[in-house]
């Protein structure tokens, strides 16, 4: 089946603009989760969904930063008032359920979009 | 507070020779899972190899086996014969058994000779 999909896969941005990036999970899955992945760095966890409530933020790093998730499917992830240090790989994943539901509960993760904030 | 720490940034091996990638870890959550992630130049994040806290035997998955020592809180990646295609950057992550988020290590890149 089709995996996680994100959109757009790149964006370039002026500073001070809002962006909006999107992620399709893979059709049944529960879970949603925002990461980010600045230049060679390690991934860096945002926001979790379950269903389209988020019971975890406590990785979005300011306020400027919003995210949503609307019929247990499509996320949206908004960074209002860009800046540089905003540019990076914003990567959305996936998952069956419940944390510890089944062995693996196993994180699906889509391609990513590359933000460039000038 | 979870944490993972990856002391290679980059290592160099030899096409179809062994390799093993550090992975060390701090938590205080008494049940969790460590995973291995391979990122190729691409970006996308490929699952490699689950282990949880209580399996009492270390996983494997082809060539991929994770060398888990429980009492010095390390999970190395072990890639046998390792392939030019193996090569990557490579996270270490965990996550409690029964939280959601996953906590990523710096990661080790891996570049395979021929």
């Amino acid at each position: 089946g089709a995996g996680v999909s994100q959109s757009p896969s790149n964006k370039v941005t002026e500073k001070g603009k809002d962006v909006e990036l999107r992620c399709d999970p893979i059709s049944g899955h529960t879970a949603l989760y925002w990461y980010r992945q600045s230049l060679g760095q390690g991934l860096e966890f945002l926001i979790y969904f379950q269903g389209n409530s988020a019971p975890d933020k406590s990785g979005l790093p300011s306020d400027r930063f919003s995210a949503e998730r609307t019929g247990g499917s499509v996320s949206t992830l908004t960074i209002q008032r860009t800046q540089q240090e905003d540019s990076a790989v914003y990567l959305c994943a996936s998952s069956q359920g419940l944390a510890g539901a089944g062995r693996y509960n196993e994180q699906f993760f889509g391609p990513g979009t590359r933000l460039t904030v000038l | 507070a979870q944490k993972i720490t990856q002391t290679q940034p980059g290592m160099f091996v030899q096409e179809k020779e062994a390799v093993t990638l550090d992975c060390t870890y701090d938590t205080s959550d008494p049940s969790y899972g460590l995973f291995w992630y391979k990122q190729p130049s691409s970006g996308e994040m490929i699952f490699l190899i689950y282990q949880g806290s209580y399996d009492q035997q270390n996983a494997t998955e082809g060539r991929y086996s994770l060398n888990f020592q429980k009492a010095r809180k390390s999970a190395n990646l072990v890639i046998s014969a390792s392939q030019l295609g193996d090569s990557a950057m490579y996270f270490c992550a965990m996550r409690a058994e029964y939280g959601n988020k996953l906590v990523f290590g710096a990661g080790t890149i891996l570049r395979v000779k021929s």
